[in-house]
C-alpha cells in the first residue's frame, strides 16, 4: 500500500484561529514532508521530519509547527491563520535510509482562511 | 534564482502528436521526479529517476546521467486524458524536492 492519507480534505478557518492538519502513512517511511501549494505556483517545501528530527525551511520557520508522535503520523500546525495561508497543503513520505527516495504524496488538504 | 526551470509553461497538442517537457537545473541534482496534478490538485507520481531513462506506456522520462542538470518527459501519441499540469521536482541531495513551476498541457481533438 503506497497510500498517504490526509485529513481533512477541506478546511475552512477564520483569521487568527489555529489550524491542525493530519497526515498518515503505513509504509514505514522514515521521512515525512509538508508542502504548500498555491494556484499557479510550484509546491514549496515547508518542513520535514527525518525520523524524529524536524527540519524547517528558513523562510517558513516561524509560521508552521509540526509534530510526529509516531512513525505513521505527522501533523502541520498553524497557530494563528492569516489570509495568506490559504493554499493546498500536501503531505509526502519517503524511505530515505534505504535509498528509496521516491516521495509519495497524499491527496492534499485545501485550506481556505476567511 | 530558481534551481529548477521548467519549460514550456503551457503546451497545446493535438491528439496523436508527440512532444516533450524539459527541466533544467542550475546545480547538479541527485534525482528527479515527474508528477501530474489531477483535477483535485493531488500530485500523482509518474517517474522517479536517479539516472538514465524510464518508460511507462506513452510516457518516457530521461535524466542526464553525466552532468545531472536536466531531465525530460516525452509524451507520445497524446490523448485527451493527458491534459493537466505536469511538474518536475529535483533533489539536490538533501532529500528536499525543489519543484518547477509546472507545464499546463492541453490536448485537443
Amino acid at each position: 500500500d503506497t497510500t498517504v492519507k490526509q485529513n481533512p480534505r477541506y478546511k475552512l478557518a477564520r483569521v487568527g484561529k489555529p489550524v491542525n492538519l493530519i497526515c498518515s502513512q503505513t509504509m514505514n517511511h522514515d521521512t515525512m514532508y509538508w508542502y504548500q501549494k498555491k494556484p499557479n505556483q510550484a509546491p514549496k517545501l515547508l518542513l520535514f521530519y527525518y525520523d524524529k528530527i524536524l527540519n524547517r525551511e528558513a523562510d517558513t520557520f516561524e509560521k508552521f509547527q509540526s509534530s510526529r508522535p509516531n512513525n505513521s503520523f505527522c501533523s502541520l500546525y498553524i497557530g494563528s491563520a492569516g489570509l495568506e495561508y490559504s493554499a493546498m497543503y500536501l503531505c509526502a513520505s519517503s524511505r530515505v535510509d534505504r535509498g528509496q527516495d521516491t516521495q509519495y504524496f497524499g491527496p492534499g488538504t485545501r485550506l481556505l482562511v476567511l | 534564482g530558481d534551481q529548477v526551470e521548467q519549460s514550456p509553461s503551457a503546451l497545446s497538442l493535438h491528439e496523436g502528436t508527440d512532444s516533450a517537457l524539459r527541466c533544467n537545473f542550475t546545480t547538479t541534482m541527485r534525482s528527479v521526479q515527474w508528477f501530474r496534478q489531477n483535477s483535485r490538485g493531488s500530485l500523482i507520481s509518474l517517474f522517479y529517476l536517479a539516472s538514465g531513462t524510464k518508460e511507462n506506456g506513452r510516457l518516457k522520462s530521461a535524466f542526464d546521467s553525466k552532468e545531472r542538470r536536466y531531465s525530460t518527459l516525452h509524451i507520445r501519441d497524446a490523448q485527451l486524458e493527458d491534459s493537466g499540469t505536469y511538474f518536475c521536482a529535483a533533489d539536490s541531495g538533501y532529500n528536499k524536492l525543489t519543484f518547477g513551476k509546472g507545464t499546463v498541457l492541453l490536448v485537443s481533438p
